[in-house]
């Protein structure tokens, strides 16, 4: 199976911070990474598909790039709503999908 | 615009087995890829198999293969995730999920499984 390690595990900034999360695929997976969010009790919102192509409705701020084993999700000028978890996930050898293990992001 | 409503908490004790429900609505059923994800406390999530109704037929990680069945029932628009012998690590959220093109876009609400004696 293919192992996806994220980091930082979390993360403290501030409101209007830039910050960028990586995950890091055991071995090449193309484009083939997704990203998503979730927030306390609630399940995750698909935020990016295949390393950069924003879902519809997310934010431009959220920006996702990389590919082979090293991704990065961007967010920039974070707002209070964007204060949550954020989970990699790979779609290339499946099944089974792998995940992260998360980043939460907090304010500081 | 499709839609998953899952079944509601559970506790279970240890040995016992759970089924959890996920209804669908909105788009055509048989041709969705219902899959079945958890999230332990404290944990990552943790892809346990799915299903296309069409097909009728599921696959399951290797981790769960004899523990979990996964069906779909194409009249009521549900699908169905069942774990037999719990233990207390079988204790999650089990979410229900859609794929489609590769990406889990549309997600249930979660049910919490509690496996307790």
């Amino acid at each position: 199976d293919i192992q996806m390690t994220q980091s930082p595990s979390s993360l403290s900034a501030s409101v209007g911070d830039r910050v960028t999360i990586t995950c890091r695929a055991s071995q090449s997976i193309s484009d083939s990474l997704n990203w998503y969010q979730q927030k306390p009790g609630k399940p995750p919102k698909a935020l990016i598909r295949s390393a950069s192509s924003l879902q519809s409705g997310v934010p431009s701020r959220f920006s996702g790039s990389g590919s082979g084993t090293d991704f990065t999700l961007t967010i920039s000028n974070l707002q209070v709503e964007d204060f949550a978890t954020y989970f990699c996930q790979q779609s290339y050898s499946t099944p089974p999908y792998t995940f992260g293990q998360g980043t939460k992001l907090e304010i500081k | 615009q499709v839609l998953l409503v899952q079944s509601g908490a559970e506790v279970k004790k240890p040995g016992s087995s759970v089924k959890v429900s996920c209804k669908a609505s909105g788009g055509t059923f048989r041709n969705h890829a219902i899959n079945w994800v958890r999230q332990a406390p404290g944990r990552g999530f943790e892809w346990m198999g799915g299903i296309i109704p069409f097909f009728g037929t599921a696959k399951s990680a290797e981790k769960f293969q004899g523990r979990v069945t996964i069906t779909a029932d194409e009249s009521t628009s549900t699908a169905y995730l069942e774990l037999r012998s719990l233990r207390s690590e079988d204790t999650a959220v089990y979410y229900c999920v859609r794929i489609l093109w590769a990406l889990m876009d549309v997600w249930g609400q979660g049910t919490t499984v509690t496996v307790s004696s």
